[in-house]
């Protein structure tokens, strides 16, 4: 089957205005991670859904990020009021928890996002 | 505590020799070390990981050495090929009481192998 999707693959957008950034993960898997990889930098967790469990979300830079899981699939991260700063590549994973500590997280190709 | 240092940031290494990449951990929680490799324009890819318990791990030309003691482990590519230019990342993660497995990644090595 195909792997996880992103959409758009690139957005530019004014400083101020809200994104909303989508994940396709693939399907049959429960956990859905995102993460943001800035230039030159390791990838920062943001948030984590796991079947029906409330979301992890210690990795949330601000209140202006938000994100929700439809359904157990289809997840939106939406920044609002973007900065500058919020210029990076936004990465979703998607994985099959069978055991724990059993599990591969299987990324998108992300979605870059620059903020003029 | 939480943070896993990497070097070097940029590595050229020649056509059929050995790529070596370090990582240092602090946190002894740390239950699963990764690496993820890289290519432009797509998602980081799972290559190879390794548990505490053992020191290590080789699949194909790659292997991972790890020493606990040091709260170090390596990624090593033997017989390093272009088509291995990309950038990687090593991490860490301890799984969680619900299966979720908190990566924490170090900062990236690119990667260049040389015809």
């Amino acid at each position: 089957g195909a792997g996880v999707s992103q959409s758009p693959s690139n957005k530019v957008t004014e400083k101020g205005k809200d994104v909303e950034l989508r994940c396709d993960p693939i399907s049959g898997h429960t956990a859905l991670y995102w993460y943001r990889q800035s230039l030159g930098q390791g990838l920062e967790f943001l948030i984590y859904f796991q079947g029906n469990s409330a979301p992890d979300k210690s990795g949330l830079p601000s209140d202006r990020f938000s994100a929700e899981r439809t359904g157990g699939s289809v997840s939106t991260l939406t920044i609002q009021r973007t900065q500058q700063e919020d210029s990076a590549v936004y990465l979703c994973a998607s994985s099959l928890v069978l055991l724990a500590g059993l599990e591969t997280q299987y990324f998108g190709p992300g979605t870059r996002l620059l903020v003029l | 505590q939480q943070q896993v240092k990497q070097s070097p940031q940029s590595l050229i290494v020649q056509k059929g020799g050995i790529s070596i990449i370090n990582c240092a951990y602090e946190n002894t929680a740390f239950d699963y070390f990764p690496w993820y490799q890289q290519f432009p324009g797509k998602g980081p890819a799972l290559l190879i990981a390794i548990r505490p318990d053992v020191s290590e791990k080789k699949e194909g030309r790659f292997t991972i050495s790890f020493n606990k003691s040091a709260k170090q482990f390596s990624l090593h590519i033997m017989d390093s090929q272009p088509g291995d230019s990309a950038t990687y990342f090593c991490a860490a993660s301890i799984t969680m009481g619900t299966g979720f497995q908190k990566l924490v990644f170090g900062t990236g090595t690119r990667l260049l192998v040389s015809p």
